[in-house]
């Protein structure tokens, strides 16, 4: 199975600072014939289901704010939030949806300094 | 819009079993692949199946291979899990979500509660 290791566990960024929290998968999840990296990035707030922020590890949902951004390639994905608002205080995951089982790191818990 | 809507949670004695379903709307389900995700109180999503758009490919977690079962009508835009053989363990909130193209949507989620 991949392994999708998240850090850090947990993050305190200041009103108006950038948070910056990585995932890195045990295998590649680059799948070469499309040239896609099949890793995704949720938010998930308490009481309510995860929103998807970004796909293919780049793509930004529609209707997502663009402070967020993601990046990386192959094994290395990084989810940037600029900008830190009140809002975006949540539990951050990585889902990658290469192979079968799909795994989620184990969350990334993001507050305000 | 893609709207999902879980039921069928409620609480069952170790052992027992609990039929979940996701209905649909807003979009066409034979276009999309299900899955299905829990979250057990205060931890984080484990994936725990997936069926492609005709079921003929179908994936579990290991700790559920066996005792749940996933299916899907397309035609009633609707996505099953048959969940068999409960343990405490099992206790989650269960999302259904649909898959195309990179994309997910979710749903609101159902509590599934084991004990005796």
């Amino acid at each position: 199975d991949i392994v999708m290791t998240q850090s850090p566990q947990s993050l305190a960024v200041s009103l108006g600072e950038r948070a910056t929290i990585n995932c890195k998968s045990s295998q590649s999840v680059l799948y070469t014939a499309n040239n896609n990296n099949y890793l995704a990035w949720f938010q998930q707030k308490p009481g309510q289901p995860p929103k998807l922020l970004i796909y293919w590890a780049s793509i930004r949902e529609s209707g997502v704010s663009d402070r967020f951004s993601g990046s990386g390639s192959e094994t290395d994905f990084t989810l940037t939030i600029n900008s830190l608002q009140a809002e975006d205080v949540a539990v951050y995951y990585c889902l990658q949806y290469s192979r079968s089982p799909h795994t989620f790191g184990q969350g990334t818990k993001l507050e305000i300094k | 819009e893609v709207q999902l809507v879980e039921s069928g949670g409620g609480l069952v004695q170790p052992g027992g079993s609990l039929r979940l379903s996701c209905a649909g709307s807003g979009f066409t389900l034979s276009n999309y692949w299900v899955h299905w995700v829990r979250q057990a109180p205060g931890k984080g999503l484990v994936w725990i199946s997936r069926m492609n758009q005709d079921g003929g490919i179908i994936s579990y977690v290991d700790s559920v291979k066996g005792r749940f079962t996933i299916s899907r009508d397309n035609a009633k835009n609707k996505i099953y899990l048959q969940m068999n053989s409960l343990t405490d363990d099992d206790t989650a909130v269960y999302y259904c979500a649909v898959a195309a193209s990179g994309w997910w949507g979710w749903g609101q989620g159902t509590l599934v509660t084991v004990s005796s």
